[in-house]
């Protein structure tokens, strides 16, 4: 069955980085792009970006243009995003979500379990 | 960026009652357009993807209608098990954007 599992939560410091892992397994990893999604706490959705896992293309939401880098290890079927200068209304749970190109158009369908990011001094 | 526009914010509702979520998109977005269950620690689950096909193992009390920039979700009969926050989102183009959540709950 399709998994997507996350590494662990993480505590930061302002202006420190973070990175978040996020395994893929029960399916061809090059065959689905990966996005990013985050909610603040009791906050709505927020899309941070996606990387094609077949060529490593991204796109990057405006908002997080210049701290948000998604990259990816098809060797071992891991996505990963990395979010620098870390300010305390980053502080969220971060989700990795797979995306389905042949239901027409590229539709989300599986969700990692998400991994809370806490930014605090 | 798309704006989605959720209504209403809450809807409470007996057992057995139909209820009814409207989604509404600053531009058109085809018929590009999923619906999500999210319980409290949880990830959102897929409900609805190209605004009416029901995700494999959804129950058929939820379905989904609309295209263009209006589109609505359905629970034609309200269990405990849908208590929940439910999303709408677009991804006819990037930045993909969600609507602000609907939370259901049992009168």
């Amino acid at each position: 069955q399709v998994q997507l599992v996350q590494s662990g939560g993480e505590v930061k410091k302002p202006g420190a980085s973070v990175k978040v892992s996020c395994k893929a397994s029960g399916y061809t990893f090059r065959n689905y792009g990966i996005s990013w999604v985050r909610q603040a706490p009791g906050q709505g959705l927020e899309w941070m970006g996606w990387i094609s896992t077949y060529n490593g293309n991204t796109k990057y939401a405006q908002s997080l243009q210049g701290r948000v880098t998604l990259t990816m290890d098809t060797s071992t079927g891991t996505a990963y995003m990395e979010l620098t200068s870390l300010r305390s209304d980053d502080t969220a749970t971060y989700y990795c979500v797979r995306e389905d190109c042949s239901r027409g158009s590229c539709c989300p369908d599986y969700w990692g379990q998400g991994t809370r990011v806490t930014v605090s001094s | 960026d798309i704006q989605m526009t959720q209504s209403p914010s809450i809807v409470s509702a007996s057992v057995g009652d139909r209820v009814t979520i409207t989604c509404r998109a600053s531009q058109t977005v085809s018929r590009w357009l999923a619906w999500y269950q999210q319980k409290p620690g949880k990830a959102p689950d897929l409900l609805i993807y190209s605004s009416s096909t029901l995700e494999a193992g959804v129950p058929s009390r939820f379905s989904g209608s609309g295209s263009g920039t209006e589109f609505t979700l359905t629970i034609s009969s309200l269990q405990p098990d849908d208590v929940a926050t439910y999303y709408c989102q677009q991804y006819n183009t990037y930045s993909w954007t969600f609507g602000q959540g609907t939370k259901v709950e049992i009168k």
